[in-house]
């Protein structure tokens, strides 16, 4: 079946340091999907993109849909503590949402 | 706008057992999609519901089954409970047949089998 294969694992950085995470797959996506999950709550969704070579902010994060398709990637610029969390990407393959394993973010100040 | 809600938020049962998780979509969403997540894990789609129907199904067994309701809430039914179903429940929901495939998650029940 389809899998993403999300990197770092983790991530252990200074505060105002810039971060960034990718996702690829061995299959094409039509969407992509990032999401933020803390301790005890559902993901939450940060970012979406529709087209290849899309680039989309909101506010410090930054992603971008690959122009094959198959991988993208998220920058977070000058982290704060508040970013703490797991960071999943996932694409839309028909029906069914496929997720990263997730990269785990912990910010030092 | 309400979010997604989910009940309950924690839920303890024994190997065997059955168990009932529900859902009240978002707004406007129309199509319910129920996943598991496992510890130190990415969640994994158990299946979709639009129009009452499931319409779509991950790599599960068929003692998870579901229901939708005409008010697009939905149920997650499992049976015959295992040790290894022991995970965060979650659903999400959005509006099907559109171009926005943004799907929005609720909270999760998080049960634990013993």
């Amino acid at each position: 079946g389809q899998q993403l294969n999300q990197s770092p694992q983790s991530m252990f950085i200074q505060e105002g340091e810039d971060v960034s995470m990718n996702c690829t797959s061995s299959s094409i996506f039509n969407t992509w999907l990032w999401y933020k999950q803390e301790p005890g709550e559902g993901p939450v969704l940060l970012i979406a993109l529709y087209k290849a070579g899309e680039l989309t902010s909101n506010g410090r994060l930054t992603a971008q849909f690959g122009i094959t398709r198959k991988d993208s990637f998220l920058n977070i610029s000058a982290s704060i503590p508040s970013d703490v969390g797991i960071y999943f990407c996932a694409g839309f393959h028909g029906n069914k949402l496929v997720f990263g394993a997730g990269t785990i973010l912990r910010v030092k100040s | 706008e309400t979010g997604v809600t989910q009940s309950p938020t924690h839920l303890i049962k024994t190997r065997g057992q059955q168990v009932t998780l529900r859902c009240s979509s978002q707004s406007g969403h129309n199509t319910v999609s129920w996943y598991q997540q496992a510890l130190g894990q990415g969640p994994q789609f158990i299946f979709q519901y639009y129009r009452e129907e499931e319409n779509g199904r991950g790599n599960f067994p068929p003692r998870f089954s579901g229901l939708q309701f005409p008010n697009y809430s939905s149920e997650l039914n499992v049976n015959a409970l295992e040790l290894d179903d022991s995970a965060l429940y979650l659903c999400a929901s959005r509006r099907r047949l559109s171009e926005d495939n943004e799907q929005f998650f609720g909270p999760g029940t998080r049960l634990t089998v013993l």
